[in-house]
């Protein structure tokens, strides 16, 4: 079956640590996303990707960075320069880039923890 | 920024009854979404009305769009206990950019 793996499920950071989330799809979409998510505060767009080593910053891009050197794979790396880390990360993709009325498909998320 | 907001935050419900949930946006739109998350998983889409519809159905769900008053409805007739999950609703901008813009939600309870 077609899908977003995101792995790990669980991820903890110690003060200054850089860490790298993954996120896989075999959808064969485009264009990729990575959004945080805090308690009440919805979802929040940090980067995004539309082609093969090209990717945008969303409204809250300070902190972390991506790449994106294949179509199925758009890691996120959260810096020691976000200082506050913990949320709850989404990747999701979507089937073409640029165009309109484009459902994302989403994964199942990272949790990601301050030790 | 936030586009859309969701009405209300929080609903509780029994079982067989019908949840309405709201979503207010502020600028002009190509189409907005509906999305439903069980705690903890990520989004599942639900329904996508484009700007020139005003009503869509699926299954149990009805979503009107009142594109006047920049506003949503997204109605779950005859719910059940594996309704219970936050909703989103999810707004394009129209100045040609696929990115979404999500709510807050509004959390759902169905008690059997």
């Amino acid at each position: 079956d077609g899908g977003i793996t995101q792995s790990p499920k669980y991820l903890f950071r110690k003060e200054g640590q850089n860490v790298t989330l993954s996120c896989e799809q075999n959808l064969n979409h485009d264009a990729m996303y990575w959004y945080r998510q805090d308690p009440g505060q919805g979802l929040r767009l940090i980067y995004y990707s539309q082609i093969v080593n090209d990717f945008q910053k969303g409204d809250i891009a300070e902190g972390y960075s991506v790449s994106r050197e294949k179509k199925e794979s758009f890691p996120l790396t959260v810096t020691s320069a976000q200082k506050n880390p913990t949320a709850f990360y989404l990747c999701a993709s979507s089937k073409e880039r640029q165009s309109f009325n484009q459902p994302q498909h989403f994964g199942d998320g990272t949790r990601l923890s301050i030790l | 920024s936030q586009q859309g907001e969701e009405d209300p935050q929080a609903l509780s419900i029994q079982e067989g009854e019908n949840a309405t949930m709201n979503c207010s946006y502020k600028t002009s739109i190509n189409n907005l979404q509906w999305y439903r998350q069980n705690s903890g998983r990520g989004l599942v889409h639900l329904i996508l009305i484009r700007s020139n519809e005003r009503e869509k159905h699926s299954g149990r769900l009805r979503v009107t769009l009142d594109t006047s008053k920049k506003s949503s409805s997204l109605l779950i007739t005859a719910s059940r206990a594996a309704d219970t999950a936050s909703y989103f609703c999810a707004t394009d901008a129209q100045s040609g950019y696929s990115t979404l813009t999500f709510g807050k939600g509004t959390m759902l309870l169905v008690s059997p």
